[in-house]
């Protein structure tokens, strides 16, 4: 199975708060997991990604935290800002040769004031 | 540095009419090149995958068809349009191989059949 499966669909997080999306995955030959952002109007942007060696990664406010056993992994925004209001999409391939990314179906984000 | 062009940004076609959406990179050689559609609010379905020049995967049955001319270079076409056709197409590349297959896209373009 190559399926992705990301929620919740969509997520309201008051300003200040964390946002936690997650994701898991069937294949276990996955081994590279990266986290895209998309704002309205615009194509989605490679916000952060992580390998399956250590299990998070943090880069400002954006952490990935990663589970091998349970092959899921999720995004957290710390200190979410009304900036951060956009749609998230995990994704996940192997890293070896020509295979395609395997997207989740997106998160909708807003931060309320 | 790397970028992507893809035009034009917004389209209105009547149904029936053909489509071309247009797609090139810079800064990079031998790309992995993709064609995606966004429905409104809803996910990336990959249409097309291309590895090189005249080598397109087609990953789902549909009005559509992809070109691959030069290596930088992908086309998005469409003999008739349907209104199902309409969407948010993005154009995406990665490097070839071997580096976790991070996909770049491109600013997308807005098509809507009428």
């Amino acid at each position: 199975q190559q399926q992705v499966k990301q929620s919740p669909q969509s997520l309201i997080v008051q300003k200040g708060g964390i946002s936690i999306i997650n994701c898991a995955y069937e294949n276990t030959a996955f081994d590279y997991f990266p986290w895209y952002q998309q704002f309205p109007g615009k194509g989605p942007a490679l916000l952060i990604a992580i390998r399956p060696d250590v299990s998070e990664k943090k880069e400002g406010r954006f952490t990935i935290s990663f589970n091998k056993s349970a092959k899921q992994f999720s995004l957290h925004i710390m200190d979410s800002q009304p900036g951060d209001s956009a749609t998230y999409f995990c994704a996940a391939s192997i890293s070896v040769g020509n295979e395609k990314l395997t997207f989740g179906t997106g998160t909708r984000l807003t931060i309320i004031p | 540095s790397q970028t992507i062009h893809q035009w034009p940004a917004t389209l209105v076609q009547p149904v029936g009419s053909p489509l071309s959406l247009e797609c090139t990179v810079e800064g990079t050689s031998n790309p992995n090149l993709y064609w995606y559609r966004q429905a409104a609010g809803r996910g990336l379905q990959l249409l097309f995958y291309s590895i090189g020049i005249d080598q397109i995967s087609s990953e789902v049955p549909q009005n559509l068809s992809a070109s691959r001319p030069q290596d930088r270079q992908f086309i998005l076409s469409s003999k008739k349009l349907l209104l199902s056709d309409s969407g948010f197409y993005l154009c995406a590349w990665s490097v070839r191989a071997g580096t976790g297959n991070t996909i770049y896209f491109g600013e997308g373009s807005w098509l809507t059949v009428v």
